[in-house]
């Protein structure tokens, strides 16, 4: 069983609808991520919380928005997404950001299909 | 600027073959670290190794080797005895430590497909 768990694992929506994305970490980790996958295309880093805080957003449109209310989770709201967001959404954790070693620790990611 | 390139797309070989994945990257850095990590079909993304930009020493572990080469920036990857559980989606990364993060810059990977 993975330290990091995902939910939901599938998710389809509508344009218009809003849905949240869950992630719990059971590492005892201090930083917490988001990565994007699109087909083709490198993971793309999104955000970073390090200590509940966020310490990187990068360039992410307002329309995904995090929360990270402890150490331990970790959310991605959705609201007004567009077919170009369709994707599998990768939650990582590690120990900390404080010395870039890079050892993340992926959840099993949800793949989420905008209609 | 920070780029890893995984030119070969995806890989078919028959079990038992040795297969070599490919990475290139660039980065203006003295220090920096390389990692792999394999994705298998469920989808989290799993580290395999870390190497840091000071020690070029080649790495076996078990049926996995690495080739770390700054003189060509290349840091490849050999699968020797290929297995059908090998079949993964297989990925090349750069962090950059100076800057005080664990920001990944992923390659778009290589799919190793092993028939048996």
């Amino acid at each position: 069983e993975t330290g990091v768990t995902q939910t939901p694992r599938h998710l389809v929506m509508g344009m218009t609808n809003k849905k949240s994305l869950k992630c719990e970490q059971h590492l005892g980790h201090n930083a917490m991520y988001w990565y994007k996958q699109s087909a083709k295309k490198p993971l793309e880093l999104m955000f970073v919380y390090n200590f509940k805080e966020q310490t990187e957003n990068n360039s992410v449109p307002s329309r995904f928005s995090p929360e990270c209310p402890n150490s331990s989770h970790l959310f991605l709201h959705l609201h007004t997404l567009q077919p170009e967001d369709s994707a599998l959404y990768l939650c990582a954790s590690s120990q900390d950001i404080g010395e870039g070693t890079g050892e993340l620790f992926f959840g099993e990611g949800s793949r989420l299909t905008v209609l | 600027a920070q780029k890893v390139t995984q030119a070969q797309t995806e890989i078919s070989v028959v079990e038992k073959e040795d297969v070599t994945l490919d990475c290139v990257y660039e980065t203006r850095d003295t220090t920096y670290y390389l990692f792999w990590y394999k994705q298998p079909p469920s989808g989290e993304l799993v580290f395999l190794i870390r190497r840091n930009s000071f020690d070029e020493q080649n790495e076996i572990s078990g049926r996995y080797s690495w080739n770390f080469q700054k003189s060509t920036s290349s840091f490849n990857f050999t699968i020797t005895a290929s297995q059908v559980v090998d079949s993964a989606v297989y990925f090349c990364a750069l962090s950059r430590p100076a800057y005080n993060t664990d920001k990944l810059i992923f390659g778009t990977g290589t799919r190793l497909q092993v028939f048996p």
